[in-house]
């Protein structure tokens, strides 16, 4: 069973539109959350991240929403540009040490389209 | 500086042969993380090392694979005997390990088992 989960496979969204991908998770003991971007025949690459303890992590065009009680986690991008277009992995760790010395659980990826 | 560096990064065997994939970590960082992709699970952690030594390899999927990491900037992951079931793309990863270290993903190694 998949203890993180990104049910929309794909999303296109209009250039310099605000782009909102989601995350759920299952697993309780997570305490550290992380986006990561990936192109084709590249390995994913750090966008953002958030703790346990937060609510919201900003960076520029990306905002990381966590919702605890929810169990749910959104990636905000606003606003989106052609760049954008990749696959967008959630991706959350058990362990104290926020993911660096940790395995990751990864979802199975949103492929966001920015339509020009 | 390099990143991960993945070889090979294209590899196509039969059925039954032994498979080696090499990862050259980050200079510098202290764990080891091995992940698998594929269409139906998506990416999986294998394996993962701190400090040269496996910490947890449940993500193993069976006694086929092992992985080795002789030191700081080498690791290894065999495949031995492969089967067309282990085509996917394979993905090495570090980080400086502790606190909120990020992980640096290789490009992968797209394997192939015909």
């Amino acid at each position: 069973d998949q203890q993180v989960k990104q049910n929309s496979p794909s999303l296109s969204v209009q250039e310099g539109r605000i782009s909102i991908l989601n995350c759920d998770y299952t697993n309780s003991m997570f305490d550290y959350f992380l986006w990561y971007k990936k192109y084709p025949a590249e390995g994913p690459t750090f966008l953002i991240s958030i703790s346990s303890i937060k609510d919201k992590n900003e960076d520029g065009r990306f905002t990381v929403f966590l919702n605890k009680s929810a169990k749910h986690l959104s990636l905000h991008i606003v606003p989106s540009q052609p760049g954008d277009s990749a696959v967008y992995f959630c991706a959350a760790s058990d362990g104290m040490s926020g993911g660096g010395a940790d395995g990751l659980t990864f979802g199975k990826g949103t492929h966001l389209i920015i339509q020009p | 500086d390099a990143g991960v560096i993945q070889s090979p990064r294209h590899e196509v065997t039969e059925m039954g042969q032994e498979v080696t994939l090499r990862c050259k970590p980050i200079s510098g960082h202290n764990s080891l993380f091995w992940y698998r992709q594929t269409m139906m699970r998506g990416l999986e952690l294998l394996i993962y090392f701190n400090n040269n030594v496996p910490i947890d390899d449940s993500g193993m999927p069976e006694d086929r694979f092992s992985a080795k990491m002789p030191n700081a900037s080498f690791s290894t992951l065999k495949i031995q005997p492969s089967e067309p079931r282990d085509s996917a793309v394979y993905f090495c990863a570090s980080s400086l390990g502790g606190g909120t270290g990020t992980q640096y993903f290789g490009p992968g190694t797209r394997l192939t088992v015909l």
